[in-house]
């Protein structure tokens, strides 16, 4: 069953440390979003790629966020500089790309930033 | 402005009864798409059933159900039936169809009991 897989499903990481959260979408899936989930809340966009290409970033912070999605490979998502506040849940998903279709989800990685 | 609104926090139902969980939304655009989604305590995303707006009929995913009420811009979430494992947090989510990324409400806290 080749869903959506992230790693590492945990992760921590002291503050001033970088942290790659990788991706890789369903089989047959170009379109992968991230978005974020702070506790006890819902999910937050922030950003639609297409293979080599950030389609739609309006809901990455401006600052120490970035992501991407090669050729080959998974989609990266990288936090430099991690700080407490940016402890969450950080889910990846994929889609075929039209309206009516669904997102369909990793399990998530949770970050913990000490 | 909300685009996407749950204000039901924490919805209590009893074993086999039905529950219906609310979700309205706010759109001009005349092509979108309407999601639910299932989070147990376990954290994964788990998709449950699409509506989309051209559609002529509620959608039905076994025992899930969608009333899908346009003029009023709802799109309520209907689980009949209620078994102990439905105890989770649901996310109704919508896609406009001049963009790609599913804005998601802040969720009901279902909980069954006995």
């Amino acid at each position: 069953n080749a869903g959506v897989m992230q790693n590492p499903r945990h992760l921590v990481r002291r503050r001033g440390q970088e942290a790659r959260l990788r991706c890789s979408p369903m089989k047959g899936h170009s379109h992968v979003y991230w978005y974020r989930q702070l506790p006890e809340e819902g999910l937050k966009f922030m950003v639609y790629l297409q293979k080599e290409n950030i389609i739609d970033e309006s809901g990455m912070p401006k600052e120490r966020f970035s992501a991407e999605f090669p050729k080959e490979g998974p989609s990266i998502l990288r936090i430099q500089q991690v700080v407490r506040g940016d402890s969450a849940a950080y889910f990846c998903a994929s889609s075929a790309g039209s309206y009516n279709s669904p997102l369909h989800f990793g399990n998530g990685t949770r970050l913990t930033v000490t | 402005a909300q685009k996407i609104t749950q204000t039901q926090p924490g919805m209590f139902v009893q074993e086999k009864e039905a529950v219906t969980l609310d979700c309205t939304y706010d759109t001009s655009d005349p092509s979108y798409g309407l999601f639910w989604y299932k989070q147990p305590s376990s954290g994964e995303m788990i998709f449950l059933i699409y509506q989309g707006s051209y559609d002529q009929q509620n959608a039905t995913e076994g025992r899930y159900s969608l009333n899908f009420q346009k003029a009023r811009k709802s799109a309520n979430l209907v689980i009949s039936a209620s078994q102990l494992g439905d105890s989770a947090m649901y996310f109704c989510a919508m896609r406009e169809g001049n963009t790609d990324k599913l804005i998601f409400g802040t969720g009901t806290r279902l909980q069954v009991f006995p």
